[in-house]
C-alpha cells in the first residue's frame, strides 16, 4: 500500500446508475487529485483540491462531481456516465507546503467500466 | 500550454539489453521533471526526479535520466534491463511555480527473459 487507498478497485455500472469513488490518504498531505487514465492517452488531470478547496477543473463534464470533505478524503461522484468514460481513475496526493516538486503519491486506481 | 511527448509507445528488449526511453517537453520556464513507473497490476511509483543541479539523476533500481535543457529532453536509461523491469513508464513535467503535472502517454516496456 502506498498510503493512498482507493475503493472500489473495480466498478461496473450502467449508464443510468449513480456511484461514487472514494480516496483516502494517511500521509498528512494537504492536496489531492483525480486523474483519468485511458489506454494510449496521456494521464488527464480532472480535479485538484488544495487545502480542501477545488483549484482546478479542467473542463470535466458535469456527470463527474468531486467532493473533498476534509484533507484526508476525496470522492468522485458519478452519474449518467457514457461508455467512453470507462477508464482507470487514479487518486493522488501531495504535500503543498513542500511543493508538488517531491512528486505525487498515487493510489492503485479504480477500474471503471460503463455498460 | 505545457505538453510532454514520449515517442516510444512500446519497446521490447531482451534481458541485459540497454534501455533508453525518450521524453521531450514543451515549456520555456523552469521545470521539475519526473519518471514514474507502473508495474502490471500495481500503482504508479516515482522512479526518479530532477529539480536542479547535476543534470544526470540516479533513481531506484539502476535507472538514471539526463536532463538536457537545450533539447528539452529528459530521457530515461538503464544499462542492463531485467525481466522485472517490464512495466509502463511515464514521463511527467511540472512547472516550478505550479502544482499541476503534465504526463506523457507512457511507454510500455516488455523485457523478454
Amino acid at each position: 500500500e502506498t498510503g493512498v487507498t482507493q475503493t472500489p478497485r473495480h466498478l461496473v455500472m450502467g449508464m443510468t446508475n449513480k456511484k461514487s469513488l472514494k480516496c483516502e490518504q494517511h500521509l498528512g498531505h494537504n492536496a489531492m487529485y483525480w486523474y483519468k487514465q485511458s489506454a494510449k492517452k496521456p494521464l488527464e488531470l480532472m480535479f485538484v483540491y488544495s487545502l480542501e478547496e477545488r483549484v482546478e477543473n479542467n473542463s470535466v463534464p458535469s456527470r463527474f462531481s468531486p467532493e473533498c470533505p476534509n484533507s484526508s478524503h476525496l470522492f468522485l461522484h458519478l452519474h449518467t456516465l457514457q461508455p467512453e468514460d470507462s477508464a482507470l481513475y487514479l487518486c493522488a496526493s501531495s504535500q503543498e507546503a513542500t511543493g508538488p516538486n517531491y512528486g505525487y503519491t498515487f493510489g492503485s486506481g479504480t477500474r471503471l467500466t460503463v455498460v | 500550454a505545457q505538453s510532454v511527448s514520449q515517442h516510444n509507445h512500446h519497446v521490447i528488449l531482451s534481458e541485459a539489453a540497454s534501455l533508453e526511453l525518450g521524453c521531450n517537453y514543451s515549456y520555456g520556464g523552469t521545470v521539475n521533471l519526473f519518471w514514474y513507473v507502473q508495474y502490471p497490476g500495481q500503482h504508479l511509483q516515482l522512479l526518479l526526479k530532477y529539480f536542479s543541479g547535476d543534470p544526470l539523476v540516479k533513481g531506484i533500481k539502476g535507472f538514471e535520466a539526463e536532463f538536457i535543457k537545450s533539447k528539452f529532453s529528459f530521457n530515461l536509461r538503464k544499462p542492463s534491463v531485467q525481466w522485472s523491469d517490464t512495466a509502463e513508464y511515464f514521463c511527467a513535467v511540472n512547472a516550478n511555480t505550479g502544482n499541476q503535472f503534465y504526463f506523457g502517454t507512457g511507454t510500455s516496456l516488455t523485457v523478454i527473459p
